[in-house]
């Protein structure tokens, strides 16, 4: 079956720390997908990345970065130099090949950055 | 591209109502999916369709929910009766099949007194 869990319910930082939040995922099938989405105190959900199982290299976008790691199934998030407005909740997120572009997602993890 | 419309934003409906949300997906999208946001159980799948054809409602909690995509471009989530228990916001989010993740829409926010 598959799970995703995000153990950090909620997380605060001060202004311009660095951040990673967790996300470990559980899959039995090889050929996987992998989803960052943010929820801002506005509502909607915006797309951040999405990573195959089949490359492991590691993304960065800006402040963003991403560390997959198939050997202990995580798919880390680091904010580096957070700000205020990086402020919202963040969920991780996995689809496989075989569910018809059916994503399940983690229960989120709620980030505060503090000025 | 104006993105996946959702409609109402805001729903407030008193208990025994019968409510329906609207869902406008991105043209050329064949995937769309219905899930419901709450504190408790986070983000659920509700049901989703591929070429307009139900795949899985298996998310759908009970036989008062319902939906239906009559068409490419449309789709629509109905609670009859609605209850208190069914308050939470209600996303769509459409793709196209096989290219794996969503768009959002903008959620309704369902509100059951």
């Amino acid at each position: 079956a598959q799970k995703v869990t995000q153990a950090q319910t909620e997380i605060s930082v001060v202004e311009k720390e660095d951040v990673t939040l967790d996300c470990v995922y559980e899959t039995r099938d090889t050929t996987y997908y992998l989803f960052w989405y943010k929820q801002p105190p506005s509502g909607e959900l915006v797309f951040l990345i999405r990573r195959n199982s089949f490359d492991e290299q590691n993304e960065i976008s800006g402040r963003y970065s991403w560390n997959f790691q198939k050997s202990t199934s995580s798919f880390n998030f680091t904010i580096t130099a957070s700000q205020v407005v990086d402020s919202a909740v963040y969920f991780c997120a996995l689809s496989d090949e075989n569910r018809d572009d059916k994503i399940i997602f983690g229960k989120g993890t709620r980030l505060h950055i503090l000025p | 591209d104006a993105g996946v419309i959702q409609s109402p934003r805001h729903e407030v409906t008193e208990m025994g109502q019968e409510v329906t949300l609207r869902c406008k997906p991105i043209s050329g999208h064949n995937s769309l999916f219905w899930y419901r946001q709450t504190m408790m159980r986070g983000l659920e799948l509700l049901i989703y369709f591929n070429n307009n054809v139900p795949i899985d409602d298996s998310g759908m909690p009970e036989d008062r929910f319902s939906a239906k995509m009559p068409n490419a471009s449309f789709s629509t989530l109905k609670i009859q009766p609605s209850e208190p228990r069914d308050s939470a916001v209600y996303f769509c989010a459409s793709t196209e099949q096989g290219v794996y993740g969503y768009t959002f829409g903008s959620g309704t926010r369902l509100t059951v007194v």
